[in-house]
């Protein structure tokens, strides 16, 4: 059964500290790794990751995806208050067969950041 | 274009009541999901369907019933609801292109069951 462990569950910072989020996947045929962010409405998507791809950067935040550990984490850094939000991480598998669209997605991490 | 809309946004039934979430995307993705996503567990596949005619479970299909007559509609029906399946409800689609892990979501039903 496919699975995607984040970490932590939640965390608190205030304004200008760095924060650093992780995802653990076990996922048959793995091929992308996803992140969103979800602030009280529709997950947002933020960045992709596959083997083509290993590392993104946008602004603040930042990913990186470890094919050996079967793992990414996502920094963001000099938070803000609006980066108050749950951060999901998500793995999908290969173009194969009927799942292709199928992602598995992990519990969250909830980002709170005090002014 | 529209994206994935959901109807309704808000709905309250009472057990054993049963209805149907709507679901609609205009980008003629192939795709499409069912999620529901309860505190601390982040969002579980009901259902999903990679084409018109083709329907498949996902992590928690039991209570929940699909179809895809078309490539823009995918309703969940809930058959007899229950408490259990108070819950925010996300349809979710993607393409088979280029970076067609990444799903667009709906803006989601917030069902509540009595």
């Amino acid at each position: 059964e496919d699975k995607v462990v984040q970490s932590p569950l939640s965390l608190v910072v205030h304004e200008g500290d760095t924060v650093t989020l992780n995802c653990s996947y076990e996922v048959t045929n793995f091929r992308s790794l996803l992140w969103y962010k979800q602030e009280k409405k529709a997950p947002t998507f933020l960045f992709m990751l596959t083997s083509s791809g290993i590392e993104k950067k946008s602004g603040r935040l930042s990913s990186i995806l470890d094919k050996k550990e079967l793992s990414s984490i996502l920094n963001i850094t000099a938070t803000q208050t609006g980066d108050s939000a749950i951060y999901l991480c998500a793995a999908g598998p290969n173009a194969g067969g009927t799942s292709y669209g199928k992602l598995t997605f992990g519990q969250g991490t909830i980002l709170t950041v005090h002014p | 274009n529209a994206g994935v809309t959901q109807t309704p946004k808000f709905q309250v039934l009472k057990t054993g009541q049963s209805m149907t979430l709507q679901c609609a995307q205009d980008m003629n993705h192939e795709y499409m999901s069912w999620y529901r996503q309860d505190p601390g567990m982040g969002l579980r596949l009901i259902h999903y369907s990679v084409g018109a005619g083709i329907t498949d479970q996902g992590e928690v299909p039991n209570g929940y019933n699909v179809s895809r007559s078309t490539t823009e509609d995918f309703p969940l029906r809930l058959l007899s609801a229950a408490p259990s399946q108070t819950s925010v409800y996300f349809c979710a689609s993607s393409s088979r292109g280029v970076g067609y892990n990444e799903q667009f979501f709906g803006p989601g039903t917030r069902l509540t069951v009595l």
